[in-house]
């Protein structure tokens, strides 16, 4: 089943708010990622953290990966109506001698222009 | 490069129908994976490969099977389709790190909605 818990599900923010969603999960994880997904496409990746405590910019956006590694949120500063969409978290998880990618369930992002 | 492509975009099958979703990557990644997309539900791993001839189950793999006889291509095929399989399918390559572990970035094509009646 799922693995990673993301909050929250849904946002309705106005235009220049800024933004925090998080992922955490009882299982260690060795990175972790986040996506953005337009309606209609695929996801795209934002931003890759792969040491625990790290702290990563793209812009507007900024992403960390826990201490614990069990966790990792994504901050969106000053939001623009482009910031639409849905947002997953996602993490390889060490499997059977293998590494799996696991997404959460996302979170939905309304800006109001 | 084009990337990660997915055909068809579009499909209406009947349930008991057979039918195989394409994905062809041209980044010689060696690492591809199937995700299926429900609402409320995430991505949810079905099948991956971490190689030509290698391929390994996921989250959800019944009712899919796949193959990889080459790198460029990881079809997967509903055997017998079920209205439980409607979804949105997602198709993700990546080039795969040390000793086969992946820690790269997965590329997603722009998915396949298959719809079962």
């Amino acid at each position: 089943g799922q693995q990673l818990n993301q909050s929250p599900q849904s946002m309705f923010i106005q235009e220049g708010e800024d933004v925090s969603m998080n992922c955490t999960s009882s299982s260690i994880f060795n990175t972790w990622l986040w996506y953005k997904q337009d309606p209609g496409e695929g996801p795209v990746l934002l931003i890759a953290l792969y040491k625990a405590g790290e702290l990563t910019s793209n812009g507007r956006l900024t992403a960390q990966f826990g201490i614990t590694r069990k966790d990792s949120f994504l901050n969106i500063s000053a939001s623009i109506p482009s910031d639409v969409g849905i947002y997953f978290c996602a993490g390889y998880l060490t499997q059977g001698g293998s590494e799996k990618l696991v997404f959460g369930k996302g979170t939905k992002l309304t800006v109001n222009p | 490069n084009a990337g990660v492509t997915q055909t068809p975009k579009f499909q209406v099958l009947k349930t008991g129908q057979s039918m195989t979703l394409q994905c062809a990557q041209d980044m010689n990644h060696e690492y591809m994976s199937w995700y299926r997309q429900d609402p409320g539900m995430g991505l949810r791993l079905i099948h991956y490969s971490v190689g030509a001839g290698i391929t390994d189950q996921g989250e959800v793999p019944n009712g899919y099977n796949v193959s990889r006889s080459t790198t460029e291509d990881f079809p997967l095929r509903l055997l017998s389709a079920a209205p439980s399989q409607t979804s949105v399918y997602f198709c993700a390559s990546s080039y795969a790190g040390n000793m086969g572990l992946v820690r790269n970035e997965q590329f997603f094509g722009p998915g396949t909605r298959l719809t079962v009646l």
